[in-house]
């Protein structure tokens, strides 16, 4: 069984400033993460995803994410936010593989300027 | 990249009708595909999981024979809502996944969504 928390349903940040996004996950095998954005009214668009290897994982638009197994989590990071950051985002997570993912409740990221 | 696609991106139909939605690989084989939906403000909701040939696998609560899947080929699974009511109205989203093994198998691609609206 897996399961994915994200705390926070929305996160307001200035023009700028860091965006942390929050997402602790359980699962009793090792997980596949994944980042997804979403913009009102689309389909879901990856940031970037967690398999095996490297645990800070670089994604698109200067995000970035790092799996610390110790702590069950996978925080999404981008230094400077930028307007166009403004969406839903979705964390999920997937037993070995993305054939079953089960997703978080998202955050929805609103940025001042 | 790999491309998903849904037709048609939105519906309005009346009450009692029947509405098909399509969704499509454009360059991958997906030997299964999965259908969400997504109700205002919430995460997706995992409808049901099929794979090309097969029946699909309904998740609990989810009323089968109101919701037909179909997933005739490798590149092309639809979505039948039968007799919708307004509280069908909702967004749905499919994704497809290629078998394990492939060079893609680590990420389901998400189709853009289709928007159903029943008066």
């Amino acid at each position: 069984a897996q399961s994915v928390t994200q705390l926070g349903s929305h996160v307001s940040v200035s023009e700028g400033a860091l965006v942390l996004l929050r997402c602790n996950y359980s699962s009793s095998v090792p997980p596949y993460l994944f980042w997804y954005v979403q913009y009102p009214n689309q389909g879901l668009q990856l940031l970037l995803k967690y398999t095996t290897g490297a645990t800070l994982v670089k994604g698109i638009n200067g995000f970035e994410a790092e799996f610390k197994k110790s702590e069950t989590s996978f925080h999404l990071t981008k230094p400077s936010a930028h307007m166009s950051d403004a969406a839903e985002y979705f964390c999920a997570v997937g037993p070995r593989s993305a054939r079953q993912l089960t997703f978080g409740s998202g955050t929805q990221l609103t940025v001042l300027p | 990249g790999a491309v998903v696609s849904q037709h048609p991106s939105w519906v309005i139909c009346k009450s009692g009708t029947s509405v098909k939605i399509e969704c499509r690989s454009l360059d991958f084989q997906a030997t299964t595909m999965f259908w969400y939906r997504q109700f205002p403000k919430q995460s997706l909701m995992l409808m049901a999981t099929s794979n090309e040939g097969s029946k699909a696998t309904y998740e609990q609560g989810v009323e089968k024979d109101k919701f037909l899947i179909n997933h005739a080929s490798l590149t092309l699974s639809t979505l039948t809502v039968t007799s919708a009511h307004p509280e069908d109205s909702s967004f749905y989203i499919c994704s497809a996944w290629e078998r394990e093994g492939s060079f893609l198998y680590n990420e389901q691609f998400f189709g853009p969504g289709t928007r159903l609206t029943v008066l």
